[in-house]
């Protein structure tokens, strides 16, 4: 049972314009969530991350939205580049124990 | 050294042999944590070590898969009498402190069993 789910395998977005990659999560103990960056052949990166506490964390280019009643999470990145195209993951974690839970991730590619 | 850092990257195993992972965490990041990520999934707990002590395996498929950290630094991941289902990107990650925020993550090893 996903308890985070990524329902788009995949992206496409122009060059200069707003991808946003969307999350949902189903266990209500989850307080914290973060999204990573997965070139091939390398392991994941850390993007940007939220606390349950707050609806919106912004880290230059990359802004996440949560909406706790929704239990939904997205990634916006504006304007989009080339160095952009990569998998996401969207994870999350609870107060309960010391592990993150990911989700399938989404490819974007960014078209020139 | 700068990063999480994992050996061998790439192994290929007959069905049926043993095969050990090493992953090499940040120096001084006390929690460690090893993940098995099969092909278009994201990547899947399987246990969690701080300092020497394993204090999580349940994500551990089978008996066959055992893991240790017995100087709380360098992990092995060993897996005995491999199956084809075993083929995937076995990922090792480290933490400063608790692994429920920011994770470091090696490249990860692929094991391909034959």
């Amino acid at each position: 049972d996903q308890q985070v789910k990524q329902n788009s395998p995949s992206l496409s977005v122009q060059e200069g314009r707003i991808s946003i990659l969307n999350c949902d999560y189903t266990n209500s103990m989850f307080d914290y969530f973060l999204w990573y960056k997965k070139y091939p052949a390398e392991g994941p990166t850390f993007l940007i991350s939220i606390s349950s506490i707050k609806d919106k964390n912004e880290d230059g280019r990359f802004t996440v939205f949560l909406n706790k009643s929704a239990k939904h999470l997205s990634l916006h990145i504006v304007p989009s580049q080339p160095g952009d195209s990569a998998v996401y993951f969207c994870a999350a974690s609870s107060n309960r124990d010391d592990k993150i839970i990911f989700g399938k991730g989404t490819r974007l590619h960014i078209l020139p | 050294g700068a990063g999480v850092s994992q050996s061998p990257r790439y192994k290929v195993a007959k069905r049926g042999q043993d095969v050990a992972l090493r992953c090499d965490p940040i120096s001084g990041h006390v929690s460690l944590f090893w993940y098995q990520q099969a092909l278009g999934q994201g990547p899947e707990f399987l246990t969690y070590f701080q300092n020497e002590a394993q204090l999580d395996k349940s994500g551990l498929p089978s008996d066959r898969f055992f893991a240790e950290r017995p100087e709380g630094s360098v992990s092995t991941l060993k897996i005995q009498r491999t199956q084809q289902e075993d083929s995937a990107v076995y990922l090792c990650a480290s933490t400063q402190g608790t692994g429920r925020y920011e994770q470091y993550f090696g490249p990860g090893t692929r094991l391909t069993v034959t």
